[in-house]
């Protein structure tokens, strides 16, 4: 079936690098994707999205690239700090609006080194 | 900033008893979601919720599942007759009305079967 997968289950960065978070998509319906910061004990938390009429989006320190031609989504962390340690989802919707569930990705879990 | 709350934080249940989990979703917010995590697996969708209705429900969410907005505030998930497979962390979700918006996610209940 369609899924959304990531490439790397652990990434480990020394703090004040960036960080860059893959994800790759196989469904072609998507149109609208979300990153997702969970932390332990915690629910998902939202971290920025992105339409797939766009390739780029910013937020506050992250940035969201979208490759539609390779099916390819990336969260980037810039000056990776100790509270960004956590597992990030990459997540899709069928389309932006409605009542669509969102699918999720396996997880990648970022561990910020000292 | 309003937020999804949810309650128990931690259910512990012997199998084959009913359970009700329960979640205030974010006051505006008109869909409303259920979704479980099995402990170190991703987030799994189980059922969304709009207009005193259910949208879409996955094959998880079998008969032994229902949900319920019993007054304008609450929105509960009850689980008939558990069964150890139930263990899991479970979030409920809501989103408002609109293209492109995100689902925002309460801390979920960590549901434990004996």
């Amino acid at each position: 079936g369609e899924s959304v997968g990531l490439h790397l289950p652990t990434l480990s960065v020394q703090e004040g690098d960036n960080s860059i978070i893959n994800c790759a998509y196989s469904n072609s319906a998507s149109d609208y994707f979300i990153w997702y910061k969970q932390e332990s004990g915690k629910g998902p938390q939202f971290i920025i999205d992105i339409r797939s009429n766009m390739d780029k989006r910013q937020g506050q320190r992250v940035t969201v690239l979208l490759n539609k031609t390779v099916k390819h989504l990336s969260l980037q962390i810039a000056a990776t700090q100790p509270g960004d340690s956590a597992v990030y989802f990459c997540a899709e919707k069928g389309n932006s609006g409605g009542y669509q569930k969102v699918t999720f990705g396996t997880g990648t879990k970022l561990q910020v080194i000292p | 900033e309003p937020e999804v709350t949810q309650t128990p934080s931690h259910q512990v249940t012997q199998m084959g008893q009913e359970v009700i989990l329960r979640c205030v979703p974010i006051s505006n917010h008109l869909y409303f979601y259920w979704y479980r995590q099995i402990l170190g697996q991703k987030v799994e969708f189980l059922v969304s919720f709009y207009n005193n209705e259910i949208s879409e429900k996955s094959e998880i969410f079998d008969d032994q599942f229902s949900v319920e907005r019993p007054d304008g505030s609450n929105f509960t998930l009850k689980i008939r007759s558990t069964k150890l497979e139930d263990s899991a962390m479970y979030f409920c979700a809501s989103t408002g009305q609109g293209s492109g918006q995100p689902q925002h996610f309460g801390d979920g209940t960590r549901l434990s079967i004996l």
